[in-house]
């Protein structure tokens, strides 16, 4: 299994361009979520998934989409970037095994916007 | 809502100290408990989690951590670092009946020769 990959590794883009970064899973979890990473914040949640077709937000999602057409892709879309988003993008998925999810992490996208 | 404290931002230490890393949460709900570890430029890996049952937690790389529901506390510890322990820490917290994550804002461990 690759587990969960994003792409691309780097970016970076100039303020009110577009783009979307890429997440996927082989491992036909349920629940998928995107992240931003920001020195000394920790990883706060933007969007997540609890299935195909079902989406929602979550503490930061403004000047963020998303969309879940499959289980196993969940991409983000940056609609205008905006230097306050130059960070590092997280995705994660989890299997909803009942009772707990521990989530599985992707390598991670640096994006800057200049 | 739930909330997560971390309490240090950075602890060093020397080789072969024994360490701790201290976590506080704030809910309203059950939860579920983690330990995630970021090693440079890499995602966040899974240490340790407590679900239920016994509040002593065994996890990899010979870390543990216990889980104080009295204090709301779920602090990390490692009783002999090794350098390759140096990274970035994050204690996250789970309501147990979502499955959202709210996270800490990580502690650096830096370990010195």
């Amino acid at each position: 299994n690759a587990g969960v990959t994003q792409t691309p590794k780097f970016q970076v883009l100039k303020t009110g361009q577009s783009m979307t970064l890429q997440c996927a899973q082989d491992m036909n979890h349920e629940y998928m979520s995107w992240y931003r990473q920001d020195p000394g914040m920790g990883l706060r949640l933007i969007h997540y998934s609890v299935g195909a077709g079902i989406t929602d937000q979550g503490e930061v999602p403004n000047g963020y989409n998303v969309s879940r057409s499959t289980t196993e892709d969940f991409p983000l879309r940056l609609l205008s970037a905006a230097p306050s988003q130059t960070s590092v993008y997280f995705c994660a998925s989890s299997y909803i095994a009942g009772v707990w999810y521990e989530q599985y992490f992707g390598p991670g996208t640096r994006l800057t916007v200049t | 809502a739930q909330s997560v404290t971390q309490l240090d931002s950075q602890v060093p230490v020397f080789e072969e100290a024994p360490v701790e890393l201290r976590c506080n949460y704030s809910s309203s709900v059950s939860v579920y408990l983690f330990w995630y570890v970021q090693y440079p430029n890499q995602g966040l890996q899974l240490l340790l989690k407590y679900l239920s049952g016994s509040t002593l937690v065994k996890g990899i790389n010979g870390f543990e951590a216990e889980f104080n529901k009295s204090q709301t506390s779920f602090h990390l510890r490692k009783p002999s670092v090794h350098i390759s322990d140096t990274a970035e820490y994050f204690c996250a917290v789970s309501e147990t009946n979502a499955g959202k994550s709210t996270f800490g804002d990580g502690t650096t461990l830096t370990v010195k020769p």
